[in-house]
Order: C-alpha cells, then sequence, then structure tokens
C-alpha cells in the first residue's frame, strides 16, 4: 500500500496569514492526488483533485502543486471558516489512502 | 443536484451484521462508481472498496475483504454496505462517496455505527 505522510499533525495561524500542509507519497503517484476539509461531524469535502485542480466552488484563496512524491495544499489569506481538518489522498493506486490529517485552528 | 443520503445511525451486538445504505439522486447512478469509506472519530479515514452500478463489479481493501460485501440496487439508485461479524473495532462512522465530475466529489452525510452489547 501507499502510505501517504502528512504534516503538521495540528497547525494554529491567525487570520489573514498563509498555511501550508505537506503531503508526502511512499512512491510516485503521478499527481493522483485529492484535498479535502472536514468540519467537525460533517463529511469531507473535496477542495483540490489532480493535485492543483480547483474543484468547483471553492475559493481561489485555496491552491494544491506538487509531483511525483511531495504535495502541498496552500491556504491564502485564512479566514475563520477554514478551521478545520484537511486529509490528503492518493487515489493513484489501490488501495486508496490518507494522511493522517491535519487540523487547523485560529491562534 | 446530486444528493447521496444515508441510512440513520446503528447499535448492533457483537458477532452481529448491518446492512448500510447510500440513496442517490441527481445523476446517473446507473453508470457511476460508488466507493466506501471508514473513519474512527478523530482519525483518518479507510477506504473500504467500491462498486460500479453498472454491471455490480467490485474492488475492495483487502484490510475489509470479507467483513464488508458491497451491492447495488440500480433501481431504487442505492448502494448497500453490508458489514459483517461485528467487532468493537469496526464501531466507526461509515461515509458513501462518487465520482461525479471530479473524484469523491460528493459525499453522503455519514452513519456512524456503534458496536456494543
Amino acid at each position: 500500500d501507499i502510505q501517504m505522510t502528512q504534516s503538521p499533525a495540528s497547525l494554529s495561524a491567525s487570520l489573514g496569514e498563509t498555511v501550508t500542509i505537506e503531503c508526502r507519497a511512499s512512491e510516485d503517484i503521478y499527481n493522483g492526488l485529492a484535498w479535502y476539509q472536514q468540519k467537525p461531524g460533517k463529511s469531507p469535502q473535496l477542495l483540490i483533485y489532480n493535485a492543483n485542480s480547483l474543484h468547483t466552488g471553492v475559493p481561489s484563496r485555496f491552491s494544491g502543486s506538487g509531483s511525483g512524491t511531495q504535495y502541498s495544499l496552500k491556504i491564502n489569506s485564512l479566514q475563520s471558516e477554514d478551521v478545520a481538518s484537511y486529509f490528503c489522498q492518493q487515489y493513484y493506486n489501490y488501495p486508496y489512502t490518507f494522511g493522517a490529517g491535519t487540523k487547523l485552528e485560529l491562534k | 443536484q446530486v444528493k447521496l443520503q444515508q441510512s440513520g445511525a446503528e447499535l448492533v451486538k457483537p458477532g452481529a451484521s448491518v446492512k448500510l445504505s447510500c440513496k442517490t439522486s441527481g445523476y446517473t447512478f446507473s453508470t457511476s462508481y460508488m466507493s466506501w469509506f471508514k473513519q474512527i472519530p478523530g482519525q483518518s479515514i479507510e477506504w473500504i472498496g467500491m462498486i460500479y452500478a453498472g454491471d455490480g463489479g467490485t474492488g475492495y481493501n483487502q484490510k475489509f475483504k470479507g467483513k464488508a460485501t458491497l451491492t447495488v440496487d440500480t433501481s431504487s439508485s442505492t448502494a448497500y454496505m453490508d458489514l459483517s461479524s461485528l467487532t468493537t473495532e469496526d464501531s466507526a462512522v461509515y461515509f458513501c462517496a462518487t465520482y461525479y465530475s471530479a473524484p469523491f466529489d460528493y459525499w453522503g452525510q455519514g452513519v456512524m455505527v456503534t458496536v456494543s452489547s
């Protein structure tokens, strides 16, 4: 199975700040990577797919980048509604696997 | 619009089985794929497997083979997941999710399964 190592596990940032979350795959996943936002008691919401494609309706302050085994999610100008947990997922190979998650809080 | 409506919370005894449902609307179910996921509250997400509604073909995470069985009813546009021989380790929230215009862009609301005597 492809292991997804996500960092940091938790993150505290101020409103308006830019934050970056990283995900490293144990092998090349050829941009088969998605980022999700999940708020408590809710289902995950797709933010980014194919490593850098913004899903419909997602604010443009979210962006994804990377290739090979290294990927990142950037949130520009942090808003209060961005407080949530974020997960990366590879869907290049079965079984699909997720990172451990990053809990984003406001400072 | 696309909707995935999952059945309600379940409280089941160890050793029992449970069948979860995911009723869809707003898209062509019969030519779509449905995946199921497990999430223990406060933890990450695991992919259980997927089913193609067109022919019922399935693919499973090896970890869940023998535990989960995926089926569909195209007449009602509903996907099902049977979980068998339940233990406390199966207590979790289970989600269905489909690929409409992007990978896993639509999710059900999740269903909590609690295994307890």
